[in-house]
């Protein structure tokens, strides 16, 4: 069975430019969940979709950032236009249907660097 | 806000055993342990739900003291492979939801 899988690994943008991270979850997860760690820090939950539907996006920063989950399968996160504070390691992890504390399998991340 | 994880890092030998604590001021409906090496995705480790329920891994325990709102990961003779650094993410009584984590612990096993 294929894992989360995280497109591009690595991204260098300059500071007013915008990005876009994908994220496929593993086949059948409902659940899809967006993660950043800022150097040094612990990792922040972004957003919760269950299937196409935004249930938490408590976390997102502001309003540069716009997640989409098309037809309930794979997941763009956009950042328009990036800052600085925005560079970070970005996750996603995906999980079984709701209903009870399932684990959530995480993506080798994208790591985006703003300069 | 955030669990507290300690010690914050630690190093050991091959060999030995070690504990990582993660300590909530809220209360505790179920614990997430991963564990990240540098440039890799967060590996799942081990869940304990409210009420004693675990699932994980083979080699490694876990305990969920509810009362304490604390969870410690046991590492028993710990192997080159367990050097990384371990996060618990502390989960909501809805389930399936957000998983506010730790600041993590970075452990190194030395031969």
């Amino acid at each position: 069975e294929a894992g989360v899988t995280q497109f591009p690994s690595h991204s260098v943008i300059e500071k007013g430019q915008t990005v876009t991270l994908r994220c496929d979850p593993i086949s059948g997860h409902d659940n899809l969940y967006w993660y950043r760690r800022v150097m040094g820090k612990e990792i922040k939950f972004l957003l919760h979709f269950v299937k196409e539907s935004k249930q938490d996006e408590s976390g997102m920063p502001n309003n540069r950032f716009l997640a989409e989950r098309t037809g309930g399968t794979y997941s763009t996160l956009k950042v328009q236009p990036a800052e600085l504070e925005d560079s970070g390691v970005y996750f996603c992890a995906s999980s079984q249907k709701p209903g009870r504390p399932y684990e959530q399998y995480f993506g080798p991340g994208t790591r985006l660097t703003v300069t | 806000q955030q669990p507290v994880q300690s010690p914050q890092a630690v190093i050991l030998r091959e060999g030995e055993d070690a504990v990582i604590n993660c300590s909530s001021s809220k209360a505790l409906y179920s614990v997430h342990w991963y564990r990240q090496k540098h440039g890799e995705a967060p590996v799942f480790l081990m869940i304990l739900l409210k009420g004693g329920e675990q699932k994980g891994h083979e080699k490694i325990s876990a305990s969920f003291n509810e009362k304490k709102q604390q969870s410690s990961l046991y590492l028993t003779a710990s192997q080159l492979s367990y050097s990384g650094t371990y996060f618990c993410g502390t989960g909501n009584p809805f389930g399936n939801e957000k998983l506010t984590f730790g600041t993590g612990t970075r452990l190194t096993i030395i031969p």
